[in-house]
């Protein structure tokens, strides 16, 4: 596997279910994003995290619970979510948060298409 | 804060023809560039992105986009477009030194033969 990988690619769930959303990054980064993608809407960034710290955490609902046991990994708990939710999460990673005055490129996986019913 | 604004939400081309899509933004400090490029059911990729140097920048597949400061615009251009070009398109900005992203809502390209 190569790049940013994320698991499911689909998921339907009902409102009162648990899952949670995986994602992996081969590519030896630092950082790490989750990205809420919705219908006619920008892009929202959700959560930041660098060397397994969360360093950002753009007011999200606490239905959502991110954790990022190392560099390589990133989970996106979910818990009574409710059918606004439904959109495509997108998880990416850069090289390092870009503070050393450069900025890092993102890269991103293909999303994880959620519908709460 | 930045904020980004893709005036178009679609915009339809024959195959071959010419495109601009605009991007403009709004920022008090000084910022990256980028746009990124998606296809259906996939995740964004990045297309080009301007740092420093020359405000004309390519990238990948034909693109290029010229940065301009006075107007606040970072637009986007191919000469040629190709059915495959068909994807949505979303231009971005950072603060410099920074990685987080301030996305557009994207602007839709549409070519047809």
């Amino acid at each position: 596997e190569t790049g940013v990988t994320q698991t499911p690619r689909h998921l339907v769930m009902g409102m009162t279910n648990k899952k949670s959303l995986k994602c992996e990054q081969h590519l030896g980064h630092n950082a790490m994003y989750w990205y809420k993608q919705s219908a006619k809407k920008p892009l929202e960034l959700m959560f930041v995290y660098s060397l397994e710290e969360r360093v950002e955490n753009n007011s999200v609902p606490s239905r959502f619970s991110p954790e990022c046991p190392n560099s390589s990994h990133l989970f996106l708990h979910l818990h009574t979510l409710q059918p606004e939710d439904s959109a495509l999460y997108l998880c990416a990673s850069s090289q390092d948060l870009g503070l050393a005055g450069i900025t890092d490129t993102q890269y991103f996986g293909p999303g994880t298409r959620l519908t709460v019913l | 804060a930045q904020s980004v604004t893709q005036l178009d939400s679609q915009v339809p081309v024959f195959e071959e023809a010419p495109v601009e899509l605009r991007c403009n933004y709004s920022s008090s400090v000084s910022v990256y560039l980028f746009w990124y490029v998606q296809y259906p059911n996939q995740g964004l990729q990045l297309l080009l992105k301007y740092l420093s140097g020359s405000t004309l920048v390519k990238g990948i597949n034909g693109f290029e986009a010229e940065f301009n400061k006075s107007q606040t615009s970072f637009h986007l251009r191919k000469p040629s477009v190709h059915i495959s070009d068909t994807a949505e398109y979303f231009c971005a900005v950072s603060k410099q030194g920074y990685s987080t992203l301030t996305f557009g809502k994207g602007t839709m390209l549409l070519v047809s033969p």
